[in-house]
């Protein structure tokens, strides 16, 4: 079973940081890019980052950029999120995801069941 | 930057009718990087359209995409209960990736 579990997720005060992981199974995970997806309460999906499949190319949404790195460890299966200067606005559930064809950006089509991640004093 | 906008916001619908919802892009996009993705209550979304028109692994067949340049539509030729959900369209283009703000499909 093709399956992402999410971990590291919990309440830090806003200027803290946090590292998420996503553990993956099922799959050649050294084959294909991942992601990252937010969704805060109430909201919408927002792109957080993606990496491609040998950790070659990265990309981050603006909101992101400069405070959070993702990374890859392809012997572990695992995927991370280095989260620092959090903000209150980086409250959110987050999704670990894979693309659905290598290193194309045709589509997300595995997700884990998210880590939620809340920022407050 | 490319803005996706969806509408209506909500659609409310019966079971057994057809709902069409649309994307909008604010330019014209690469159509091999449109997708589609279903969220219901409490569950993480799940892929049901890539490049535009193709069904994911498992998407039943009521389920249609279609559209080009700035226009895109997700089709659903007749509604079953577990299609009451939130539908999202995503695209890939200079290094980003954009997800609209969403169309909720509700019972009437």
């Amino acid at each position: 079973e093709v399956q992402l579990v999410e971990s590291g997720g919990g309440l830090v005060q806003p200027g803290g940081s946090l590292r998420l992981s996503c553990a993956a199974s099922g799959f050649t995970f050294t084959s294909y890019a991942m992601y990252w997806v937010r969704q805060a309460p109430g909201k919408g999906l927002e792109w957080v980052s993606y990496i491609s499949s040998s950790s070659w190319t990265i990309h981050y949404a603006d909101s992101v950029k400069g405070r959070f790195t993702i990374s890859r460890d392809n012997a572990k299966k695992s995927l991370y999120l280095q989260m620092n200067s959090l903000r209150d606005e980086d409250t959110a559930v987050y999704y670990c995801t894979k693309e659905y064809y290598y290193d194309s950006p045709y589509g997300m089509d595995v997700w884990g069941q998210g880590t939620t991640v809340t920022v407050s004093s | 930057e490319i803005v996706l906008t969806q509408s209506p916001g909500t659609l409310s619908l019966s079971p057994g009718e057809r709902a069409t919802l649309s994307c909008r892009a604010s330019q014209s996009v690469s159509s091999s990087y449109l997708a589609w993705y279903q969220q219901k209550p409490g569950q993480a979304p799940s892929l049901l359209i890539h490049t535009v028109s193709n069904r994911a692994a498992g998407t039943p067949d009521r389920f249609s995409g279609s559209g080009s340049g700035t226009d895109f539509t997700l089709t659903i030729s007749g509604l079953e209960p577990e299609d009451f959900a939130v539908y999202y369209c995503q695209h890939y283009g200079s290094s980003r990736f954009t997800f609209g703000p969403g169309t909720k499909v509700d019972i009437k």
